[in-house]
């Protein structure tokens, strides 16, 4: 059975970079398939997809988020790490990261989160 | 980067039919996934691609695509079915990343 959790500081000043980690769990990184996301969510408001990394170091960002976001794999470890630059408030949420299904290859895609850990508070404040 | 579409709101009465949807065009190429989240919790999966609902969710919920609508379908509201759901669908601007719609809140009368 396949778990994730997320750890990091929960509190960061702006400008800082924030580092978070998933620990994954049931299953290897580097079997072939696998794909790991990070999704936030602001107080009260929407989901909002971060970055994607696979078994193979394909990584895919935020188009928005590009420029701040660096997504990496330690698979020996079998973590999942996440660093976001020039944190500002705007940036407080709850992080997940969640474990991707793999579609059948040749048909249509579909990115269906079914894994999720429970959610890390972050919170940029001076 | 696609953006995807959801009505802020829906309410249904206990036991009656709803259908949340979903609207894009990244939808034209690709499914979309849907998730419930209930306060302070993770989001869960409940249906996601052409017809796949994950194993412990309830057969009252299903799926539908065509052009660029996705909806969700809940047969017989519970009350316990009172969340926000989110649709997700592949970007299809080329950075082949994800993209969430902006949720609907459920409300069971």
């Amino acid at each position: 059975q396949i778990t994730l959790k997320e750890s990091g500081l929960t509190l960061v000043k702006p400008t800082q970079t924030l580092t978070l980690t998933c620990a994954f769990s049931g299953s290897s990184l580097s079997t072939s398939g696998v794909g790991v996301a990070w999704i936030r969510q602001p107080p009260g408001k929407a989901l909002e997809w971060l970055a994607l990394i696979f078994w193979d170091d394909d990584k895919r960002y935020s188009p928005s988020l590009k420029n701040r976001l660096t997504i990496s794999k330690d698979t020996s470890k079998n973590q999942v790490v996440l660093r976001m630059t020039n944190m500002d408030p705007v940036d407080t949420a709850t992080y997940y990261c969640a474990h991707r299904l793999q579609y059948p290859s040749g048909t249509t895609p579909y990115d269906a989160f079914d894994i999720w850990g429970q959610g890390i508070m972050v919170t940029v404040s001076s | 980067s696609s953006e995807l579409t959801q009505d802020p709101a829906v309410s249904v009465a206990l036991g009656q039919t709803v259908r949340i949807t979903c609207r894009g065009d990244s939808l034209r190429g690709s499914y979309a996934s849907w998730f419930q989240q209930k306060p302070g919790r993770a989001p869960l999966l409940v249906f996601y691609g052409k017809d796949n609902r994950p194993s412990g969710i309830p057969d009252r919920f299903s799926g539908s695509n065509s052009g660029n609508t996705a909806s969700l379908t809940i047969t017989g509201a519970q009350a316990e079915d009172e969340a926000d759901y989110y649709c997700n669908s592949r970007d299809d601007s080329g950075n082949h990343g994800v993209v969430f719609g902006g949720g609907t809140k459920l409300t069971v009368l």
